[in-house]
């Protein structure tokens, strides 16, 4: 079955880079996602990369894609406080799938 | 960005009660609406498939006669807790999809307490 590991807890200092691992098992996954949960608040979608890319840059926000080990990451440049939050990667499977099978979050402490 | 309302955020019930919680696409109209479970310090569980006009497709495990789900609109999706139990406290959250396709947008989410 379908399943997305993350680990738990990263913690970093402020204006260091921060980098939020993921992997995934399902090898026919089409989009693979990462979104943003504030305490109290939804899921805000940050980003996300096609299977056939290999990375994709959006200000201080890179993800990085491997699809032969499968591996997802985001490294967040310049790391503020309110980056501060739960970070979900999210893999989505089949044509025009918008189902989505979530990791358990990883919680991102920014150290002022 | 495209904004998905949900309604109320914070429930309390008594057990036996039926809680009904509103998701709403707020500027663009949604096709398909999804809603998900979360557990503490779990991931997000899809529970059902919602579409405009059609009757939501259920995930395995999840009980269509106990978690009612309608899409009578395309900006509107409820989701109905009915005879509440405790066990079924949680945070439930919905999302919709644009008509453009490959992104998912979220409501606030609403955290369900049965007494």
């Amino acid at each position: 079955g379908e399943d997305v590991e993350q680990s738990l807890f990263l913690s970093v200092r402020e204006g260091d880079s921060s980098v939020i691992n993921c992997t995934y098992t399902d090898s026919s996954s089409t989009y693979l996602y990462w979104y943003k949960q504030e305490p109290g608040a939804g899921l805000q979608l940050l980003t996300y990369i096609f299977s056939n890319m290999d990375m994709k840059q959006d200000q201080r926000l890179t993800v990085l894609l491997n699809k032969k080990d499968k591996h997802l990451s985001l490294r967040i440049a310049d790391t503020q406080t309110g980056d501060s939050a739960i970070y979900f990667c999210a893999e989505a499977t089949g044509a025009g799938s918008y189902q989505l099978t979530f990791g358990k979050g990883t919680k991102l402490s920014v150290i002022p | 960005g495209a904004v998905v309302s949900q309604h109320p955020s914070r429930v309390i019930c008594k057990s036996g009660t039926s809680v009904k919680i509103e998701c709403r696409s707020l500027d663009f109209q949604a096709t398909t609406m999804f809603w998900y479970r979360q557990f503490p310090k779990q991931s997000l569980m899809l529970m059902a498939t919602s579409n405009e006009g059609s009757k939501a497709t259920y995930e395995q495990g999840v009980e269509k006669d106990k978690f009612l789900i309608n899409h009578a609109s395309l900006t509107l999706s409820t989701l109905t807790v009915t005879s509440a139990h405790p066990e079924d406290s949680s945070f439930y959250i919905c999302s919709a999809t644009t008509v453009e396709g490959g992104k998912l947008f979220f409501g606030s989410g609403t955290q369900l307490s049965v007494l």
